[in-house]
């Protein structure tokens, strides 16, 4: 079957860095993407990883790892509008469709 | 400027009505897409299509229809055979290069629907 696993929830300070890890079980696996949505918005895209490593796009980064099945989001310099809940999702190459995890609610504290 | 508008932004239905509710995009995307996205939850694929006149169903299509006969649109009527049709329903559009098409999907602002 397909699975994406990812914390229920984050808190974390202003300022500081927070990382959000997503583990995923799936066929045809072609890229691992991030999302982020704000309360009653639309999610809106962060990032994405087809190859191992490290992809940085200002404050945020986007890790993937194929042979662990893992990949995380790191936040740098946390602001308070980064409160937002954090999709994963795994792109698949059998379709130009989307499985998305449950989410991560990133709380942020002054 | 280039987007998804959906709309209404809330709509509220007596139980065993039928609604449709509208996508619209001006992005010159291939591929559409509904999702379903109840409290605290992810998003669950409903239907998508990734060219005009031919659509395939999501991971959770029972009670729900589609039609996409122009590019732009792609609207979702939700039938009274969908047994808990409460939900906020976005709709997203992508390109469609490569094997596995273009990675990167863009949402419309949802439309909150209330059945009571």
């Amino acid at each position: 079957g397909q699975s994406l696993e990812q914390p229920s929830e984050v808190t974390a300070v202003e300022g500081a860095i927070v990382q959000i890890n997503c583990t995923y079980q799936t066929s045809g696996f072609y890229g691992l993407s991030w999302y982020q949505q704000h309360d009653g918005g639309a999610p809106t895209f962060l990032s994405y990883n087809a190859l191992d490593g490290l992809e940085e796009t200002g404050r945020f980064s986007s890790f993937l790892s194929r042979s662990d099945s893992y990949g995380y989001l790191l936040l740098q310099e946390l602001q308070m509008k980064d409160s937002a809940s954090y999709f994963c999702a795994v792109m698949r190459s059998s379709a130009s469709k989307i499985i998305f995890g449950s989410g991560t609610r990133l709380s942020i504290r002054p | 400027d280039g987007g998804i508008t959906q709309s209404p932004k809330y709509l509220f239905r007596k139980e065993g009505q039928n609604v449709t509710l509208s996508c619209e995009q001006n992005l010159n995307h291939d591929a559409m897409y509904w999702y379903r996205q109840d409290p605290g939850q992810g998003l669950r694929l409903i239907y998508y299509s990734q060219i005009v006149n031919d659509f395939q169903k999501g991971d959770i299509a029972e009670g729900y229809s589609v039609s996409r006969e122009k590019k732009e649109s792609f609207p979702l009527t939700v039938t009274s055979a969908q047994k808990n049709p409460t939900a906020f329903y976005l709709c997203a559009s992508s390109g469609t290069g490569g094997l596995a098409g273009n990675y990167e999907q863009y949402f419309g602002p949802g439309t909150r629907l209330t059945v009571t």
